[in-house]
């Protein structure tokens, strides 16, 4: 596998459920990122990681829950959703943008998420 | 909060015609501003980017301009072809924090 993965590609759930999504890059990249992806709205980005330590939290309710492992992995914890936070959710990598460079990200396939 | 505008929201233009897409930026900060398309069903791909030090920048097809004084920059696109239909995002920003505009369905017409 080349680039950035994610599973599953599709997951459905119900409200009470707890399920989590995975990305892994194979780029050695380190910096990680979480986006929330809606019809016809921006990319709102969630969670970043870089070497491990996340370092952006925007604001995302608690029922979403991140972990970074290591700088190859990225989990998203979910439990107790929402109907509306049913969305495509995309992961990304790059470089590591610390001293205030920023670098490509490159995106994973997404995680087209539906909760009942 | 900072916020990034992007119009239009949709685009239809004839094959072999010229494309130009517009944003706004608020955050004064913002130092890197990259352009993604987003082809239906699939992940959004760098297209190009550019820097606050550049006031405009070309890669065959594609062009990007920015004006920092007006915080606006635009994606143009020449010689539009078929595989050009998509949804282009622009974004602002730096160190990690990218704010994303709404995207912009391009249609190329036959």
């Amino acid at each position: 596998e080349t680039g950035v993965t994610q599973t599953p590609r599709h997951l459905v759930m119900g409200m009470t459920n707890k399920k989590s999504l995975k990305c892994e890059q194979h780029l050695g990249h380190n910096a990680m990122y979480w986006y929330k992806q809606s019809a016809k709205k921006p990319l709102e980005l969630m969670f970043v990681y870089s070497l491990e330590e996340r370092v952006e939290n925007n604001s995302v309710p608690s029922r979403f829950s991140p972990e970074c492992p290591n700088s190859s992995h990225l989990f998203l914890h979910l439990h107790t959703l929402q109907p509306e936070d049913s969305a495509l959710y995309l992961c990304a990598s790059s470089q590591d943008g610390r001293g205030g460079a920023t670098y490509e990200q490159y995106f994973g396939p997404g995680t087209r998420l539906t909760v009942t | 909060g900072e916020n990034v505008e992007q119009h239009p929201s949709t685009l239809s233009v004839q094959e072999g015609d010229s494309a130009v897409i517009k944003c706004t930026y608020s955050d004064s900060a913002s130092n890197y501003f990259p352009w993604y398309k987003q082809e239906l069903g699939k992940r959004p791909q760098l297209i190009i980017d550019i820097r606050s030090n550049v006031g405009e920048k070309k890669d065959q097809r594609i062009a990007v301009t920015l004006n920092k004084t007006a915080k606006h920059f635009s994606l143009h696109i020449t010689e539009t072809q078929p595989e050009d239909s998509a949804v282009y995002f622009c974004a602002a920003g730096g160190n990690y924090q990218l704010i994303w505009g709404a995207g912009t369905k391009l249609i190329i017409k036959p």
